[in-house]
């Protein structure tokens, strides 16, 4: 099973800036596989970056994704007030689909 | 619109069962695959189940082989988990999540949830 590491754990910074969130997987997986998330308390999560750089219909530009392997970064180029939240980073092999286990994002 | 609403949440005891729905609209439902995946109090999102667009091929997370089911009625635009032999651990919030391609493996739309809640 592949295990998926997320750091920070915990991100605080001030709206306006820049925030790198990393995603480490236990082994080298289909980038074509690697998707990251958002969620709110209360609600649902919400796809953010599919094939591990390709922004998800409405998403704007100033999140992006990169990566390969087993390293994978999202980054947020200018922090607005709701993009404060809980992100993971989510993989599919073998029949399995894995989430990491979250950065949260909060206001500094 | 894409919606997809789950029901059929709610409180039973350990070892008892449940079975969630999840209502899709606004696609064709026959053409993609589903899965479920769930957010316990404190912890972080984990996928339950997954099922083809099919219904041939479902495939299940090691925590709930066994015990839990998944299908599918297309006719009814309903994917359906079947959970037994239910545990303490099991508590969450259940969600309802389409995938976004025939060959992509990312979720694009989610349901709002259903809260399960496993207790004496």
């Amino acid at each position: 099973e592949i295990v998926l590491t997320q750091s920070p754990g915990t991100l605080s910074l001030s709206p306006g800036e820049r925030a790198t969130l990393s995603c480490r997987t236990s082994q080298s997986v289909d980038s074509s596989y690697l998707a990251w998330y958002l969620q709110k308390p209360g609600q649902a999560p919400r796809l953010l970056i599919y094939g591990a750089s390709t922004r998800a219909t409405g998403i704007p530009d100033r999140f992006s994704g990169s990566g390969s392997g087993t390293d994978f970064t999202l980054t947020i180029s200018r922090l607005e007030p709701e993009d404060f939240a809980v992100y993971y980073c989510q993989q599919y092999g073998r029949s399995f689909y894995t989430f990491g286990p979250g950065t949260k994002l909060e206001i500094k | 619109e894409v919606q997809l609403v789950e029901s059929g949440g709610g409180l039973v005891q350990p070892g008892g069962s449940l079975r969630l729905s999840c209502e899709a609209s606004g696609f064709i439902f026959s053409n993609y695959a589903m899965s479920w995946v769930r957010l316990a109090p404190g912890k972080g999102l984990e996928w339950v189940s997954g099922i083809s667009a099919g219904g041939t091929t479902p495939i299940f997370a090691d925590s709930v082989k066994g015990r839990f089911t998944i299908s599918r009625d297309n006719s009814k635009s309903t994917v359906y988990l079947q959970m037994n032999s239910l545990r303490d651990e099991d508590t969450a919030t259940y969600y309802c999540a389409k995938r976004i391609t025939a060959t992509g493996r990312s979720f694009d739309y989610w349901g709002q949830g259903t809260l399960v809640t496993v207790s004496s």
